[in-house]
């Protein structure tokens, strides 16, 4: 059972540089999110998708973008890398949105100098 | 005052005890409760979901719901060292506008001593 998986794992970035982070699920859910978590900050939300075809903006969306490719991918791009997206990554899908459980990737642990 | 609040801790037990680890939340039609166990580098892992009041057991665990006094918390039996980790409480609020994105607290984090 794979469930949820992410790829990098780790990443190095210089500033102004570009990454897509990939997510894959084999559960069949229908929601998946993007969230990083930085220490004291907590999980944050970046953006989600609802169902297939959906996207919508978390808490903190600024200086990303996503994209619902299927059902199964969700992928999470940095078009322009800062030091303040030093982050470690989490991709989560659940059933549904919100009600139901989340289940998480891996995560990527990522740096940007 | 924060939507959903954890003591961070540490909480410290000996192997063996009870651990009670507590969550408050602020908006009274939450609906869905979940707690999660996320050790030290590690992604989160569900735990437990609670949808309505009272107890919910699952082997060590037991989820307990209060929407009256708006808590949610985890009672872990017979703390093993191996439960030494960072547990995170999620609510879903489900008031308008919110109803798709679960509130996270910042995790209470627990030790248990051998």
């Amino acid at each position: 059972n794979a469930g949820v998986t992410q790829t990098p794992k780790f990443q190095v970035l210089k500033t102004g540089q570009s990454m897509t982070l990939q997510c894959a699920q084999d559960m069949n859910h229908n929601s998946m999110y993007w969230y990083r978590q930085d220490p004291g900050m907590g999980l944050r939300l970046i953006y989600y998708s609802a169902s297939e075809g959906t996207t919508d903006k978390g808490e903190v969306p600024n200086g990303y973008n996503v994209s619902r490719l299927n059902k199964r991918e969700f992928s999470l791009r940095l078009e322009s890398a800062a030091p303040s997206q030093t982050s470690v990554y989490f991709c989560a899908s659940s059933e549904v949105t919100g009600n139901t459980e989340a289940f998480f990737g891996q995560g990527t642990r990522l740096t940007v100098v | 005052q924060k939507e959903v609040e954890q003591n961070s801790g540490p909480l410290s037990v000996p192997e063996g005890a009870i651990a009670s680890l507590n969550c408050t939340y602020s908006d009274r039609v939450s609906q869905s409760f979940f707690w999660y166990r996320q050790y030290s580098g590690k992604s989160p892992e569900l735990i437990m979901s609670i949808y309505s009041n009272g107890d919910k057991e699952d082997g060590r665990f037991t989820a307990q719901l209060n929407k009256a006094s708006q808590y949610v918390s985890l009672l872990i039996r017979d703390s093993q060292p191996s439960d030494s980790a960072t547990y995170l409480c999620a609510v879903n609020p489900r008031n308008a506008g919110n109803n798709r994105k679960l509130i996270w607290g910042l995790g209470t984090s627990l030790a248990v001593n051998p």
